[in-house]
């Protein structure tokens, strides 16, 4: 498959701890990218991190990118029960195939 | 307003029906997409558009059309509806190759 693919699939937690999902993938890439969608929703972009950075900062949102890993990982810190969504990370491929390829997603589920 | 208006929102019709999807941007990019999303099969793209006179199949071309009728205007069309069409559709834009993606509120089809 040419998805990333996201782990966990599905994670709760309490209000105020952190969250970690990760995301690996198979083949080159320019960036990573990782998107929110609130239940039934549109996706919304959160952040984008370049092939040549390892490490990216969003307000509560940490990215890191592991090039050598083929492998990414977003941590959202302080979680809120408004941060329940599941989370996507999507690959922009490497070379001339450029179309951003979506993951499966990790649902999170933050109770208060 | 939102910047990717999709319509409508939702569609229930039967079997062996057309139906078209509608999408709007007010971002100016010339790159649109078509996704679908199932259940634990994340997104999936359909068709995408770099203009409107460049349009190309995504993954999962077989059984929808789409036409450009403007840089602003990207349609979906099922021409003869089947159950298993049954999904989340979701229209987005982009201003290049493997960037952020905008996505539209999503319609929600359902084929009986």
């Amino acid at each position: 498959s040419q998805q990333g693919e996201e782990d966990p699939q599905a994670l709760s937690i309490q209000e105020g701890e952190n969250a970690t999902m990760n995301c690996s993938y198979k083949t080159s890439i320019n960036n990573l990218q990782w998107y929110r969608q609130n239940s039934g929703r549109g996706l919304v972009h959160l952040i984008l991190i370049r092939s040549n950075e390892r490490e990216k900062h969003s307000g509560r949102l940490r990215v890191t990118l592991d090039t050598s890993k083929k492998s990414s990982s977003l941590l959202i810190t302080a979680s809120r029960a408004a941060d329940t969504a599941s989370y996507f990370c999507a690959r922009g491929p490497g070379g001339s195939q450029g179309n951003l390829i979506f993951g499966k997603g990790t649902k999170l589920s933050v109770k208060p | 307003d939102a910047d990717v208006t999709q319509t409508p929102r939702n569609r229930i019709t039967k079997t062996g029906k057309r139906i078209m999807l509608e999408c709007s941007q007010t971002k100016g990019h010339d790159r649109m997409y078509w996704y679908r999303q199932d259940p634990g099969l994340g997104l999936r793209l359909i068709y995408y558009s770099f203009d409107v006179k460049d349009i190309n199949k995504g993954e999962i071309s077989d059984g929808y059309s789409v036409s450009r009728q403007a840089q602003a205007k990207f349609s979906l069309s099922l021409e003869s509806a089947i159950p298993n069409q049954t999904a989340l559709y979701f229209c987005a834009t982009s201003d290049f190759q493997g960037g952020i993606q905008y996505f539209g509120a999503g319609t929600r089809l359902s084929v009986l």
